[in-house]
């Protein structure tokens, strides 16, 4: 499976952008970018997720670099409930049973 | 939105005994479903695919034998924990998509099991 990396944690003040930052640079053209968030003691839950061009939808962006190596998750006004462990996966799309690999995520702290 | 449902959240068993835990697909077909445990403050770990209509892959050094898993039809895969101990005791998720594979993953809140 294509490794990601990710900072260990974050911390962000409420109302303000958060960018979250992902390294792969062993992606591969079928990978796609997926980001999960998980809030403690439920199940991680899909933010967004992308191939090459960048994505938004109601929860965040997705900043894609043109090499594809990096990525960035971009939340435009953190909330207190924003506060999660945030996981940066590589999904293959022609991987046998298109698993969800986990790597250790980013804690991101909301200071309110 | 594609709702996938876990039960129970939550159970204590004893030592030695069997515990089912089901993963539901509320709203869509899922001929793959995938089973995860997390221990305190760590990641998820990948346990097994459960395929429908046969045998799940487990990922390497899962015992199969231990976690039993069953993916009867296309809305519903169980994982039995056999002769559970406490090392046991994680929180179990399991997950599952409604469209192809560059869709998402909708995940189950998840099952605390506590072995005593």
């Amino acid at each position: 499976d294509a490794k990601t990396t990710q900072p260990n944690s974050m911390e962000s003040n409420e109302e303000e952008p958060v960018h979250l930052p992902c390294n792969h640079s062993t992606i591969s053209g079928t990978d796609y970018i997926h980001w999960y968030r998980q809030l403690p003691s439920q199940g991680p839950e899909y933010v967004i997720h992308g191939l090459t061009s960048n994505v938004n939808n109601r929860m965040a962006s997705l900043a894609i670099a043109e090499d594809r190596k990096s990525s960035t998750l971009i939340l435009h006004r953190a909330t207190l409930r924003d506060a999660a462990v945030y996981y940066c996966i590589l999904r293959d799309l022609w991987e046998y049973g298109n698993k969800l690999v986990f790597g250790a995520g980013t804690i991101l702290r909301v200071k309110s | 939105g594609a709702v996938v449902s876990q039960h129970p959240s939550w159970v204590i068993c004893k030592s030695g005994t069997s515990v089912k835990i089901e993963c539901r697909s509320l709203d869509f077909q899922a001929t793959t479903m995938f089973w995860y445990r997390q221990f305190p403050k760590q990641s998820l770990m990948l346990m097994a695919t459960s395929n429908e209509g046969s045998k799940a892959t487990y990922e390497q050094g899962v015992e199969k034998d231990k976690f039993l898993i069953n993916h009867a039809s296309l809305t519903l895969s169980t994982l039995t924990v056999t002769s559970a101990h406490p090392e046991d005791s994680s929180f179990y998720i399991c997950s599952a998509g409604d469209r192809g594979p560059d869709s998402p993953l909708h995940f189950g809140n998840g099952t605390r099991l506590t072995v005593t």
